[in-house]
């Protein structure tokens, strides 16, 4: 039983750099989201997708892009990465139905930028 | 907008003492209302939930009532275990695209 599925775990960057982060779901979910937690906090969202195809911002989406090319990947790229995006990164997914329903989180990608 | 404000850790507790974790919110339309828990080194899981006023949700011994009257979702579970040490995050859901987290509660419980 897989789930979400997040990588890498870790990854540090030096400031400008450029990189990816992966998220697959493998629960035919409609609805994927990616957060940022930052400590003491709470989660924020920065990109979320209702269905192939389709994308919306969050609260926080300065800095970054997503795409949702097949149901099952929802990638958020970073193209210049700078010491403000040092967080944990949360991928998470939903069937959609409705707001009742509870999101299914990936265990998340570490990020450092230096 | 939506938010929801919870109550501020660290809580260090011992075991087989009372919990309880506070947690309000302000929404527009009719939330359902979450608690979820992040163990260490994990993502967020699903603790408990409830998706209208008076319901009670209720897993592993935790409870919440979810009360319109004062806007609260107050987390509580009679006596704790070591095992339960981790963090607590209040959330609620308007519309099926988005759900908004309280700043989290860590929770220590000492044998």
């Amino acid at each position: 039983n897989a789930g979400v599925t997040q990588t890498p775990k870790f990854r540090i960057l030096k400031i400008g750099q450029s990189m990816t982060l992966q998220c697959t779901q493998d629960m035919n979910h409609n609805y994927m989201y990616w957060y940022r937690q930052d400590p003491g906090m709470g989660l924020k969202l920065i990109y979320y997708s209702v269905g192939a195809g389709i994308t919306d911002k969050g609260e926080v989406p300065n800095g970054y892009n997503v795409s949702r090319s097949t149901t099952e990947d929802f990638p958020l790229r970073l193209e210049l990465a700078a010491p403000s995006q040092t967080s944990v990164y949360f991928c998470a997914s939903r069937s959609g139905i409705s707001a009742t329903g509870e999101l299914f989180f990936g265990e998340g990608s570490r990020l450092t930028v230096l | 907008g939506n938010s929801v404000t919870q109550m501020e850790g660290p809580v260090t507790l011992s075991e087989e003492a009372f919990l309880t974790i506070n947690c309000t919110y302000t929404a527009t339309g009719y939330p359902s209302l979450f608690w979820y828990v992040q163990y260490p080194g994990e993502g967020l899981q699903l603790l408990l939930k409830a998706t209208k006023a008076d319901d009670k949700g209720s897993n592993k011994g935790f409870e919440a009532t979810y009360r319109k009257e004062t806007t609260s979702f107050h987390l509580e579970k009679g006596s704790v275990q070591v095992s339960d040490s981790a963090v607590y995050f209040c959330a609620l859901s308007v519309r099926d695209n988005d759900m908004r987290f309280g700043a989290g509660t860590r929770l220590t419980v000492k044998p």
